[in-house]
């Protein structure tokens, strides 16, 4: 069962480049979102899905765009990167019955020069 | 201004004794609770939850209290055994206002269980 997929794993950028997280998800889950980790901060959400064509912003939303084309797939674009986005991304996705019980992907670790 | 605090960035437990994990919330919308456990290189998985009508909720060796009058949860863990050793994050989720997977996490406690 692969779950969540996120690729890359890791990824290193210089100011100004941009690139796209990819993630997918094969359990037919309408809910998914993008969350960024930072050191003594926990995770934080930047934008989420509640299905195909319908995405909303979450608390750290800047500097990030994403779309949602399909049930599966979830990407997020960083269109000029800058070293404050060095963190670990992951993607979760949930069922529309459930109450916050998300399955994560195994992380993608962005360093920005 | 963190809205849910886990105030101890790690804590230590030997083998077979009880691990207790506290968090504390200031957001008085929050109703649902739930606990992550994250290993290196990994996403974090679920782990518990407990919804705000209850003030406690076990699963095997696992037990979630909650306490809304001081805006409290404890994960308690009995016994420890040394694969519980992780990363332990606490979320909250307001989920009478629709939003129930829009988590709002701690920054976590590293657990470790000594043999």
């Amino acid at each position: 069962n692969a779950g969540v997929t996120q690729t890359p794993k890791f990824q290193v950028l210089k100011t100004g480049q941009s690139m796209t997280l990819q993630c997918a998800q094969d359990m037919n889950h309408e809910y998914m979102s993008w969350y960024r980790q930072d050191p003594g901060m926990g995770l934080r959400l930047i934008h989420y899905s509640v299905g195909a064509g319908i995405t909303d912003q979450g608390e750290v939303p800047n500097g990030y765009n994403v779309s949602r084309s399909t049930t599966e797939d979830f990407p997020l674009r960083l269109l000029s990167a800058a070293p404050s986005q060095t963190s670990v991304y992951f993607c979760a996705s949930a069922s529309t019955g459930g109450f916050g019980e998300l399955f994560f992907g195994e992380g993608s670790r962005l360093t920005v020069l | 201004d963190q809205q849910v605090k886990q105030n101890s960035p790690s804590l230590s437990v030997q083998e077979g004794r009880i691990s207790i994990l506290n968090c504390d919330y200031t957001n008085s919308m929050f109703d649902y609770f739930l606990w992550y456990k994250k290993y290196p290189a990994e996403g974090p998985t679920f782990l518990i939850s407990i919804s705000s009508i209850k003030d406690k909720n076990e699963d095997g060796r696992f037990t979630v209290f909650l306490n809304k009058s001081a805006k409290h949860l404890s994960l308690h863990i009995v016994p420890s055994q040394p694969g519980d050793s992780a990363v332990y994050f606490c979320a909250a989720s307001p989920i009478s206002s629709g939003s129930a997977r829009q988590l709002t996490f701690g920054s976590g406690t590293q657990l470790t269980v000594l043999p």
